[in-house]
């Protein structure tokens, strides 16, 4: 069955330094979305991709989608405190009404 | 604050109880879901409601039963939980039919512990 694979799985970063989230499928998807959910927070949407290769970008937030569409990465620049959070994608594939979440990367700051 | 209330934040529940969440969205939208988020696990779908019919259950165990009254409004019943069914229970809802095409709007959760 589908399987969106995350890593890492946590990461601990001082203050100022950039930090990257990877997202693998093990199939081909549709597209690709991204959300982050703080702590005791829910999950909020970032942003979603899909074409080929598209990579889009939010202040120091870098998104990418891989030109085969089975893998995505998150990247932040310059990470700050308020970037504390579990990163999540969510891949969707044609002919299903899901998305299928990865098992999220937890993102702390260290001021 | 999301526009999507879900009730209640917190819960307790004996293995013999039965208990309702509810979700009300304000936000016009189509589509809503149960989602469960248990501890180091994905996000797992529980079930999908498109204009109030019921279009997906992901393998659910009959003890959960959800209901949508309308497109604003959905339940999910607990009857005879297991401890293992305990986790955090999230609402959303979405425009559109199939949620990988429009972003997802997240309730607060539910955060559901049965002892």
């Amino acid at each position: 069955g589908q399987q969106v694979m995350q890593i890492p799985q946590y990461q601990h970063v001082q203050e100022g330094e950039d930090f990257t989230t990877y997202c693998n499928s093990s199939t081909t998807l549709s597209n690709i979305q991204w959300y982050k959910q703080r702590p005791g927070g829910h999950p909020v949407f970032l942003i979603q991709l899909v074409k080929s290769g598209e990579v889009k970008k939010q202040k120091r937030l870098t998104f990418q989608f891989g030109e085969a569409k089975k893998n995505s990465s998150l990247h932040i620049t310059a990470t700050q405190t308020t970037d504390v959070g579990t990163y999540f994608c969510a891949g969707g594939q044609t002919g299903a009404n899901n998305l299928f979440f990865g098992t999220g990367t937890r993102l702390t700051v260290i001021p | 604050e999301t526009g999507v209330t879900q009730t209640p934040r917190h819960l307790v529940m004996g293995m013999t109880n039965k208990k309702s969440l509810k979700c009300e969205q304000h936000l016009g939208h189509n589509a809503m879901y149960w989602y469960k988020q248990s501890a180091k696990k994905p996000l797992e779908l529980m079930f999908v409601y498109n204009f109030k019919e019921q279009t997906e259950n992901n393998s659910v165990p009959s003890r959960f039963s959800p209901e949508c009254p309308n497109s604003s409004h959905l339940f999910l019943h607990l009857h005879t939980l297991q401890p293992e069914d305990s986790a955090l229970y999230l609402c959303a809802s979405s425009q559109g039919q199939v949620m990988r095409n429009t972003e997802a709007f997240f309730g607060q959760g539910t955060r559901l512990t049965v002892v």
